[in-house]
């Protein structure tokens, strides 16, 4: 298993900002996960952050809006460019430790936008 | 189109009595199969997967799961529910290996526990 931290739990920002959220796992893994869960629906993925090379979003997702830093094999950043209140979500930071597709999820970091 | 299916929104059960929350899925492959569950204000945490072999699988907290193929299904099931149980339940599918982190989630199913 991993254990994961994200930073920060929550957060209330204004409308046009900007907010880097920071996942530290203790352990190096290759990959990393970004999964958006807004209110009242299920999780979806953002994108895959590997080490040393740009990350790979899903559809509907963009590296303008969603930009992911990954500098090492424990720790990822993403940051929600240019907030609007259609970003107000839950973050999830997640880790796979094995080939079986078993993830591994940090607490969360809860956005809420004004 | 790959999805899963959770037909339950909110379910209320009394402390003590059995559960069972539904999970159908699609999915043109093999499918991995995974129940997490997510406290108030909390990250989610595996209950239990399904890779291959028995298809009754146990899981953490005393729930387990069972695929059933024919009617592509996971239902996750505890015989005796306890007040701590109280969450939500997310039933998932991927295809593993090369794709693992590319899980798709069902809606979710809120639990509530009356005492």
């Amino acid at each position: 298993s991993a254990v994961i931290s994200q930073k920060p739990s929550r957060d209330i920002c204004q409308r046009g900002t900007s907010l880097t959220i920071q996942c530290q796992v203790d352990s190096q893994v290759t990959m990393m996960f970004w999964y958006r869960q807004q209110p009242g629906q299920s999780l979806t993925l953002i994108a895959t952050a590997n080490q040393g090379s740009e990350a790979t979003y899903e559809s509907g997702f963009v590296i303008d809006k969603f930009p992911i830093s990954r500098p090492n094999l424990t720790f990822s950043t993403l940051t929600v460019s240019n907030m609007s209140p259609e970003d107000s979500s839950i973050y999830l930071c997640s880790v796979a430790m094995s080939g079986t597709g078993e993830l591994f999820f940090g607490e969360g970091s809860r956005l809420t936008v004004l | 189109a790959q999805s899963v299916t959770q037909p339950d929104i909110h379910i209320t059960v009394s402390e003590g009595a059995s559960l069972e929350l539904r999970c159908n899925y699609s999915y043109g492959a093999t499918p991995y199969l995974f129940w997490y569950v997510q406290s108030p204000g909390q990250g989610l945490q595996l209950l239990l997967k399904y890779f291959s072999g028995d298809t009754l699988v146990q899981g953490i907290k005393g729930f387990e799961a069972e695929f059933k193929r024919s009617q592509s299904s996971f239902n996750l099931r505890k015989p005796s529910v306890h007040w701590s149980d109280a969450a939500e339940y997310f039933c998932a599918v991927g295809a593993g290996g090369g794709s693992q982190g590319n899980l798709i989630f069902g809606k979710g199913t809120k639990l509530s526990v009356k005492p």
